[in-house]
């Protein structure tokens, strides 16, 4: 069974840091893309950042461009985020999705998804 | 960055109606639009990808078409577990952008 379980979140300081994990299990996790998306309380997904199934490859969104920094290591099966400088505006349940591909291309789309974890940036 | 406009924001409609949500991109994507579904309080679920491919488990009465600029998802006969909110996505380049969403909720 596929499992993706996000975890790190917590409450930062604005200007802050914190670095967000997502353990995989049930697939292949080198084979396959990575993303993560986020959802401020009451509002819609927003995408934040892609990378290929070899790590060789990373996308962001421009509101994180910058600040924020995706990796992963295939031999943990694990994907992270490490979100530096981070803003109000970044509070958000953050969402560790696989994706259908091996790279970021055309036909991606992200078929299983975790519970989310919760990043409030507060003073 | 492309733009996604969902249409309506929100929709009233009762179990057994045909309803039909609208997505439109600020440019051609061909058929790189992938639709997902989400319940309060979890995580979404990808329905359908490359604007009419099926995600497997997904049930028959959800459908997608279209290509290039607009994009629909309809679902012919409403059942009480479809009452969610809906959110189409392109995947034709980064950054990746959602529809506002559209919250199909019980008349």
């Amino acid at each position: 069974e596929v499992q993706v379980l996000e975890s790190g979140g917590g409450l930062v300081q604005p200007g802050g840091s914190l670095r967000l994990s997502c353990a995989a299990s049930g697939f292949t996790f080198s084979s396959y893309a990575m993303s993560w998306v986020r959802q401020a309380p009451g509002k819609g997904l927003e995408w934040v950042s892609a990378i290929s199934g070899s790590g060789g490859s990373t996308y962001y969104a421009d509101s994180v461009k910058g600040r924020f920094t995706i990796s992963r290591d295939n031999s943990k099966n694990t994907l992270y985020l490490q979100m530096n400088s981070q803003r109000a505006e970044d509070t958000a349940l953050y969402y560790c999705a696989k994706a259908t591909t091996t790279q970021i291309v055309l036909v991606t789309a992200f078929d299983y998804w975790g519970q989310g974890t919760l990043v409030t940036v507060s003073s | 960055d492309i733009q996604m406009t969902q249409s309506p924001s929100s929709l009233s409609a009762s179990v057994g109606d045909r309803v039909t949500i609208t997505c439109r991109a600020s440019q051609s994507i061909s058929t790189y639009l992938n639709w997902y579904q989400q319940k309060p309080g979890k995580a979404p679920k990808l329905l359908i990808y490359a604007a009419s491919s099926f995600q497997s488990g997904v049930p028959s009465r959800f459908t997608g078409s279209g290509s290039g600029t607009d994009f629909t998802l309809t679902i012919s006969s409403l059942q009480p577990e479809d009452f969610a909110t809906y959110y189409c996505q392109q995947s034709y380049s980064t950054p990746y952008t959602f529809g506002q969403g559209t919250k199909l909720q019980i008349k």
